[in-house]
């Protein structure tokens, strides 16, 4: 069984500040680990992965994020936060063999001014 | 297209109608999956093709959900007897040209049903 956990339903950062969007995984086996992005009555726009190769993982619109084994953590950071930013974050987990990606509860980002 | 296009978009159907929802996923790729997404939650699993084989369907919440893809190409999703807990925003999602869990999946804008 696989499972993800994203602390923080909801994330307020100002312009210009760290964002840090927390996810956490459980799995038996070696995981693949993703991030996707929801923008309002959108789909999921993928962000960043990581699949065993390089630990930090660099993905588009200035995210990273880095896969830590032992906290079973991949959490998703970008040095300075822009209001385009605010959105949905959620994480995912799939593993070789199994397709189907569990998806965390997600975490509402919001950016003030 | 170059993209996963859902149709329709926006559904609302009367409690006990049948409602068909549309997948046309990336040219050539070869897994299709079905995810449901409730208000203020993540997408949960419902069903997965590769190719025209529906190889998991254990997410499907009941016998009214069926899914199909005849022709490993378009996918249809389709719900008997609607009732008001199946209200959600449906989600269609394509990978790979080799069937790899570490490809990433490409989503298409989800379909919101509203059960009435």
């Amino acid at each position: 069984a696989q499972s993800v956990t994203q602390l923080g339903s909801h994330v307020s950062v100002s312009e210009g500040a760290l964002v840090l969007l927390r996810c956490n995984y459980s799995s038996s086996v070696p995981p693949y680990l993703f991030w996707y992005v929801q923008y309002p009555n959108q789909g999921l726009q993928l962000l960043l992965k990581y699949t065993s190769a390089a630990t930090l993982v660099k993905g588009i619109n200035g995210f990273e994020a880095e896969f830590k084994k032992s906290e079973t953590s991949f959490h998703l950071t970008k040095p300075s936060a822009h209001m385009s930013d605010a959105a949905e974050y959620f994480c995912a987990v799939t593993r070789f063999g199994n397709e189907k990606l569990t998806f965390g509860t997600g975490t509402r980002l919001t950016i003030i001014p | 297209g170059a993209g996963v296009s859902q149709s329709p978009r926006y559904k609302v159907a009367k409690r006990g109608q049948d409602v068909a929802l549309r997948c046309d996923p990336i040219s050539g790729h070869v897994s299709l999956f079905w995810y449901q997404q409730a208000l203020g939650q993540g997408p949960e699993f419902l069903t997965y093709f590769q190719n025209e084989a529906q190889l998991d369907k254990s997410g499907l919440p009941s016998d009214r959900f069926f899914a199909e893809r005849p022709e490993g190409s378009v996918s249809t999703l389709k719900i008997q007897r609607t009732q008001q807990e199946d209200s959600a925003v449906y989600l269609c999602a394509s990978s790979s040209k080799t069937g790899r869990a570490d490809q990433p999946q490409h989503f298409g804008d989800g379909t919101r049903l509203s059960i009435l």
